[in-house]
């Protein structure tokens, strides 16, 4: 099974819906994190966690936002779903520990707003 | 703050020759320092990392880097690629101690042709 995982893996939606994706990780990494990745702009941070009670935005974070509900999952909303935020998602995690924060990604959500 | 410059947006080469896929990054303090690989479909794997130690990286599927502090550079390398390395590869860096983010390269599509 794989460490990091993402639901859904693809997503059609309309302008104005509210959608929420998920995260779900067993490897035991505290930190976790959303990612946006459009053509040609590499990925962009949306926000992230440190811990359960340990949100912060991060570069890109207006139109989003996110539930920490276990150190094991972290999900991300689009409040009001818009044409602009289609694109790749990824969510990645992390511990400080070890590797010094090295960052795993899981297989990303496709999101489409018609 | 820190950026990162791939300096090639795409990359064709022929089957069994050698690649070098540029990176360059500006930072003004000491860095960390990774290569990930997102094949057709999937999300980002971490192909590499430099961290501390030996300049000179070695990672999975026969690639290497080597981390150049006076040029800033972190340059991945491989002497003989494959069709399946046909890819998209993603330089990152972030300052080293405690939090700080990830930032990504734009990324640079690799095609390999028989």
């Amino acid at each position: 099974d794989a460490d990091v995982t993402q639901t859904p893996r693809n997503r059609i939606t309309k302008t104005g819906k509210r959608i929420m994706l998920e995260c779900s990780q067993t490897k035991g990494h505290d930190r976790m994190y959303w990612y946006r990745q459009d053509p040609g702009l590499g990925l962009r941070l949306i926000y992230y966690s440190f811990d359960v009670k340990d949100i912060n935005k991060g570069e890109i974070s207006d139109g989003y936002s996110v539930s920490r509900q276990a150190q094991a999952k972290f999900s991300l909303s689009l409040e009001s779903a818009i044409p602009n935020q289609t694109a790749l998602y990824f969510c990645a995690t992390s511990h400080l520990a070890g590797e010094r924060d090295t960052q795993y990604f899981g297989p990303g959500t496709r999101l489409t707003v018609l | 703050a820190q950026s990162v410059t791939q300096l090639d947006s795409q990359v064709p080469v022929f089957e069994e020759a050698p690649v070098e896929l540029r990176c360059n990054y500006s930072s003004s303090v000491s860095v960390y320092l990774f290569w990930y690989v997102q094949y057709p479909n999937q999300g980002l794997q971490l192909l590499l990392k430099y961290l501390s130690g030996s300049t000179l990286v070695k990672g999975i599927n026969g690639f290497e880097a080597e981390f150049n502090k006076s040029q800033t550079s972190f340059h991945l390398r491989k002497p003989s690629v494959h069709i399946s390395d046909t890819a998209e590869y993603f330089c990152a860096v972030r300052r080293s101690g405690g939090y700080n983010k990830l930032i990504f390269g734009a990324g640079t599509r690799l095609a390999v042709h028989p």
